[in-house]
């Protein structure tokens, strides 16, 4: 099956800042990668999501950038703020099947 | 109000014992699933339902068992078998298809054997 590796498991950055957390995976045939933040105590939210016939995709702060080859995709956070503080997992999934998170990354933002 | 509810919020149980997890959402999803959330070790997955009267396992399903009676319910329960069943259990569905691929998530169940 998917294996799914995200980079680092803990982030901080001063606010203002930019963030970027990085996921590997395994399984050449993904071709849906989403993004999910969930805040303490919350369920896990899509934020963003890229699909395999993209490199890259913005929505305001957030960016995504997807490497086939290289089979990795990153997430980008600019001007950082303190309600981005969460956890951020990356996800992959292969047509119809199970989406595979990563082991998650810890955001804190420093005011 | 559309959604997928999870209950209850917090659960104790007592070792030995079963305990049944809820999941309910009225979404119309086809496919539902059960993860199980540790610390820093992101969402495991118990076992997946894609219609109803069907389901499979994920990658920790022992000691779990789950039914799909219905498209709205997929129950979980957490039986006397599982060797450390203290965690943070999500439930969440999706349509099936590759143009609807978003999963949306219950708010979760925090289990804890005492």
């Amino acid at each position: 099956g998917e294996n799914v590796e995200q980079h680092p498991s803990t982030l901080s950055v001063q606010e203002g800042d930019s963030a970027v957390i990085k996921c590997t995976y395994s399984d050449s045939a993904s071709n849906y990668f989403p993004w999910y933040k969930q805040e303490l105590g919350k369920r896990p939210q899509l934020i963003i999501d890229i699909r395999s016939n993209v490199g890259e995709k913005k929505d305001q702060r957030i960016a995504v950038t997807l490497n086939k080859t290289a089979k990795h995709f990153s997430l980008h956070i600019t001007e950082t703020q303190p309600e981005d503080s969460a956890v951020y997992f990356c996800a992959a999934r292969t047509g119809a099947n199970n989406l595979f998170f990563g082991t998650g990354t810890r955001l804190t933002v420093i005011p | 109000d559309g959604g997928i509810t999870q209950s209850p919020k917090y659960l104790f149980r007592k070792e030995g014992q079963n305990v049944t997890l809820s999941c309910e959402q009225n979404l119309n999803h086809d496919a539902m699933y059960w993860y199980r959330q540790d610390p820093g070790q992101g969402l495991r997955l118990i076992y997946y339902s894609q219609i109803v009267n069907d389901f499979q396992k994920g990658d920790i399903a022992e000691g779990y068992s789950v039914s799909r009676e219905k498209k709205e319910s997929f129950p979980l329960t957490v039986t006397s078998a599982q060797k450390n069943p203290t965690a943070f259990y999500l439930c969440a569905s999706r349509n099936r298809g590759l143009g609807n691929t978003e999963a949306f998530f219950g708010q979760g169940t925090r289990l804890t054997v005492v």
